[in-house]
């Protein structure tokens, strides 16, 4: 079975682009979530869906957006990409609700120049 | 509010020596709690996790960690390290919004 595929794996943008992430979770698996992981430091929590649902969002300001699709996949958007938007982000999938066996992708390697 | 503490950024043992990584949470209720594993430019493995009954939890690769309620820890645990454990180590709670409150990472070298 497939695991969660993240795309693109990595990425280049500059200050006030626009980007979007996108997630695939295992099949079956009807919750994503999102974190940031900062170079040096733990992932930090950005948003939970589930069934289309959002159902949580970290402390993160409005430019960052995401949705969930009809097949579970997931998008991450953020506008005018700031320097400290540079990170991994990472997606895992969930069977359950509550979340409670989170499976992660490899992450999206943001960069902002 | 929750969170989660590992103490030492970084922890290096020998080869075969015993590895010990800290954790501590704060929390007001009975917590979930897990250790995941991240290889260099991949994506986080869960090891282990705890959400109920017993209190020593054995996970993937020979670690097993400890709940202990009195001291508010869940110290993961290997009795003999490998070259091919040297990763980062993050323990992570859940709160009560079922989202990860993560520690800041423990990075692990493994000495030959």
């Amino acid at each position: 079975d497939a695991g969660v595929t993240q795309s693109p794996t990595h990425l280049i943008k500059t200050r006030g682009q626009h980007v979007t992430l996108r997630c695939s979770p295992i099949s079956g698996h009807k919750s994503v979530s999102w974190y940031q992981q900062v170079l040096g430091q733990g992932p930090q929590f950005i948003f939970q869906y589930y069934e289309k649902e959002e159902r949580g969002r970290g402390n993160f300001p409005d430019r960052f957006s995401a949705r969930q699709f009809p097949n579970y996949s997931s998008e991450l958007n953020v506008n005018a990409l700031l320097l400290g938007d540079s990170a991994l982000y990472l997606c895992a999938s969930s069977p359950l609700d509550p979340f409670l066996e989170a499976f992660f992708g490899q992450g999206t390697r943001l960069t902002v120049v | 509010a929750q969170s989660v503490t590992q103490l030492g950024s970084h922890v290096s043992v020998s080869e075969g020596a015993l590895v010990l990584l800290r954790c501590n949470y704060s929390s007001s209720v009975p917590p979930y709690l897990f250790w995941y594993v991240q290889y260099p430019n991949q994506g986080l493995q869960l090891l282990l996790k705890y959400t109920t009954g017993a209190t020593l939890v054995k996970g993937i690769n020979g670690f097993e960690a400890e709940f202990k309620k009195s001291e508010t820890s869940f110290h993961l645990t290997k009795p003999s390290a490998h070259m091919s454990d040297a990763a980062e180590y993050f323990c992570a709670s859940m709160d009560s919004n079922y989202q990860l409150i993560w520690g800041a990472g423990t990075k692990l070298i493994i000495k030959p």
